[in-house]
């Protein structure tokens, strides 16, 4: 099965927000709610940042939202820190005998 | 502090053999599926194995499949990935991570560098 699709880059400045897309299909992000979104600082393990569509894990600022539309999970970044400069995957579910997918990845840059 | 620690990389010949661990500390090991995910130099995520909490089911993507076993070991709070056949396209920093409800992946181990090449 084929890596979920986001964009490659997304860009913004401080204060501002940012939307990263995750298209799927039905048979993964359409078809449960199991979307997780992950962070990855360079040469770092990724952290989660988002499960189950759009919850947030304790510690995760209320800046990170995220919500599902059809085939398609989104995730957005409001008031963007430098630190949020990183790289950004989402991941989801797709039945019992593929289990987990991931996105390509999108690069995040703070300018 | 909940910890997963990976060991067990390294140089490898293509057709070679390899067994990564995986130690856990901080948390009821034996409550959780564990999985493996890897990600090639320069490349994305990728989901490799998962194993359930008694090691009665477990999954893997297609590119591994019958080449790579995973294991565990509750006794001695461990995850394990024995590697066969290993390929070039197998390079890669192998990550243990815990599955947490509802599957979503919360705690992840450092990494363990393998490289599969002459």
């Amino acid at each position: 099965q084929s890596a979920l699709t986001q964009p490659r880059s997304v860009s913004g400045s401080p204060g501002q927000s940012v939307t990263i897309s995750c298209t799927g299909s039905s048979s993964d992000v359409g078809g449960y709610n199991y979307v997780s979104w992950y962070q990855q600082h360079p040469g770092k393990a990724p952290k989660l940042m988002i499960y189950g569509v759009s919850k947030r894990p304790s510690g995760v600022p209320d800046r990170f939202s995220a919500s599902k539309s059809g085939n398609t999970a989104s995730l957005t970044i409001s008031g963007l820190q430098a630190d949020d400069e990183a790289d950004y995957y989402c991941c989801s579910y797709a039945g019992s005998y593929t289990s987990m997918i991931f996105g390509g990845g999108t690069k995040l840059t703070v300018l | 502090e909940m910890q997963l620690v990976e060991s067990g990389g390294g140089l490898v010949q293509p057709g070679g053999s390899l067994r990564l661990s995986c130690a856990a500390s901080g948390f009821t090991f034996s409550s959780y599926w564990m999985n493996w995910v890897r990600q090639a130099p320069g490349k994305g995520l990728e989901w490799v194995a998962k194993i359930k909490q008694d090691g009665s089911e477990k999954q893997y993507v297609d590119s591994v499949r019958g080449r790579y076993t995973i294991s565990r070991d509750n006794a001695e709070k461990s995850l394990f990935l024995q590697m066969n056949s290993l390929r070039a396209e197998d390079t890669g920093v192998y990550y243990c991570a815990r599955e947490w409800e509802p599957l979503a992946f919360d705690i992840w181990g450092q990494g363990t560098m393998v490289t599969v090449s002459s």
